[in-house]
């Protein structure tokens, strides 16, 4: 079966404190696709970053950057010199094989994070 | 592009009324969107796909005659909370698949439901 696991369930730290977010997924498709989103109070999903079970490379954007491991099963968020305006809600999602014409998303359970000033 | 929005973003409606909620893809069209439930503090919880032109497909433990989803056009779902509860108030979010790709979901800003 599909899941993802968010352990973290509330993470705080102080403003420009780096902070990493783990994500571990479980699937036995060998074509998937991972997923950040961050939730603010206001409630909309933004979307962070998409990637391709056959593409490892890190990526980093900003303040951002992903760490995907497939020997570990791992799509790691850091967000360097954090700000309060990082306060949020962030998802890790996996998607089941697009050729089943699903597109389901399987969610984690949601990191909390509260940067304070 | 692939916006996605939410009418309306908020409803508050009395115990035993219904209250629907509109989906709309606005600059793609969609043969596939999907209803979320979200309770304070969780996860989102998928409640059901809908496919344009067919019944929607409700995930186990949702019931399809209280929650109606109506995918009448590639542009449009919505989803109907019929004989409100206060235990169905919720955020409710959206999401749209376009039909010419990319094959991932757009979401929407999602709908706060609140029933007195």
């Amino acid at each position: 079966a599909q899941k993802v696991t968010q352990a973290q369930t509330e993470i705080s730290v102080v403003e420009k404190e780096d902070v990493t977010l783990d994500c571990v997924y479980e699937t036995r498709d060998t074509t998937y696709y991972l997923f950040w989103y961050k939730q603010p109070p206001s409630g909309e999903l933004v979307f962070l970053i998409r990637r391709n079970s056959f593409d490892e490379q890190n990526e980093i954007s900003g303040r951002y950057s992903w760490n995907f491991q497939k020997s570990t099963s791992s799509f790691n968020f850091t967000i360097t010199a954090s700000q309060v305006v990082d306060s949020a809600v962030y998802f890790c999602a996996l998607s089941e094989s697009f050729t089943s014409g699903t597109y389901k998303y399987i969610f984690g359970t949601g990191t909390r994070l509260k940067v304070l000033a | 592009g692939a916006v996605v929005s939410q009418h309306p973003s908020r409803v508050i409606c009395k115990s035993g009324t219904s209250v629907k909620i509109e989906c709309r893809s606005l600059d793609f069209q969609a043969t596939t969107m999907f209803w979320y439930r979200q309770f304070p503090k969780q996860s989102l919880m998928l409640m059901a796909t809908s496919n344009e032109g067919s019944k929607a497909t409700y995930e186990q433990g949702v019931e399809k005659d209280k929650f109606l989803i109506n995918h009448a056009s590639l542009t449009l779902s919505t989803l109907t909370v019929t004989s409100a509860h206060p235990e169905d108030s919720s955020f409710y979010i959206c999401s749209a698949v376009p039909q010419a790709g990319p094959y991932e979901q757009y979401f929407g800003p999602g709908t706060r439901l609140t029933v007195t």
